[in-house]
């Protein structure tokens, strides 16, 4: 259980294009779901929080009109970048936390390696 | 000063050896503490979860928290090659904001 799908696992763009990700948590309704992003042998790095229904929160010194977040079902976020620029190439992670269990437990996804040229 | 501090490693041990990893940490409002493995370009997974203060066994894992120090660590029993990845600490306070806070990670490397 609690498994977290992540669409597209990898992806190259132009730059100047907009590039959207998905996350899915597959098995569970995902009340509240996590953007990170990590530079190579760096830590992850919270984007934005959304919650379904809801704006999503975003952490200070990130872009929210660069970095699009819809959360529109309860399985279902997605990371839109904006007129991406090489400087947006990044991992790309999602997390999930349901609505019951463990009251921190996030569940995350495999990633999607962005690549702008 | 980083909220959470963690040794990047490269951490490097014989197979079979007692694998000690460890965080630090400066905000006295954490309460959970969690573990996560991550190898190469693959999200992390949750190994070990504890809240509060104490111990808690999962196998060939234990997570330790002492918050008097705040001081958490993982220890890994009888290592093996496939425990080769990067262990990332992450802790959060009781708020309504679920948000975790993680450790730069440790990189381990299990030799055969």
């Amino acid at each position: 259980g609690a498994v977290v799908s992540q669409h597209p696992s990898w992806v190259i763009c132009k730059s100047g294009t907009s590039v959207k990700i998905e996350c899915r948590s597959l098995d569970f309704q995902a009340t509240t779901m996590f953007w990170y992003r990590q530079f190579p042998k760096q830590s992850l790095m919270l984007m934005a929080t959304s919650n379904e229904g809801s704006k999503a929160t975003y952490e200070q010194g990130v872009e929210k009109d660069k970095f699009l977040i819809n959360h529109a079902s309860l399985t279902l976020s997605t990371l839109t970048v904006t007129s991406a620029h090489p400087e947006d190439s990044s991992f790309y992670i999602c997390s999930a936390r349901g609505a019951s269990g463990s009251y921190n437990e996030q569940f995350f996804g495999p990633g999607t390696r962005l690549t702008v040229l | 000063q980083k909220e959470v501090e963690q040794d990047p490693g490269p951490l490097s041990v014989p197979e079979g050896a007692i694998v000690s990893l460890n965080c630090t940490y400066s905000n006295s409002a954490f309460q959970y503490f969690m573990w996560y493995r991550q190898y190469s370009r693959k999200g992390p997974e949750l190994l070990m979860y504890t809240y509060s203060s104490g111990n808690k066994e999962d196998g060939r894992f234990t997570a330790q928290v002492d918050k008097s120090s705040k001081y958490i660590s993982l220890f890994i029993r009888d290592s093996q090659p496939s425990d080769s990845a990067t262990y990332l600490c992450a802790m959060s306070a009781m708020d309504s904001s679920y948000k975790l806070i993680f450790g730069s990670g440790t990189r381990l490397l299990v030799r055969p």
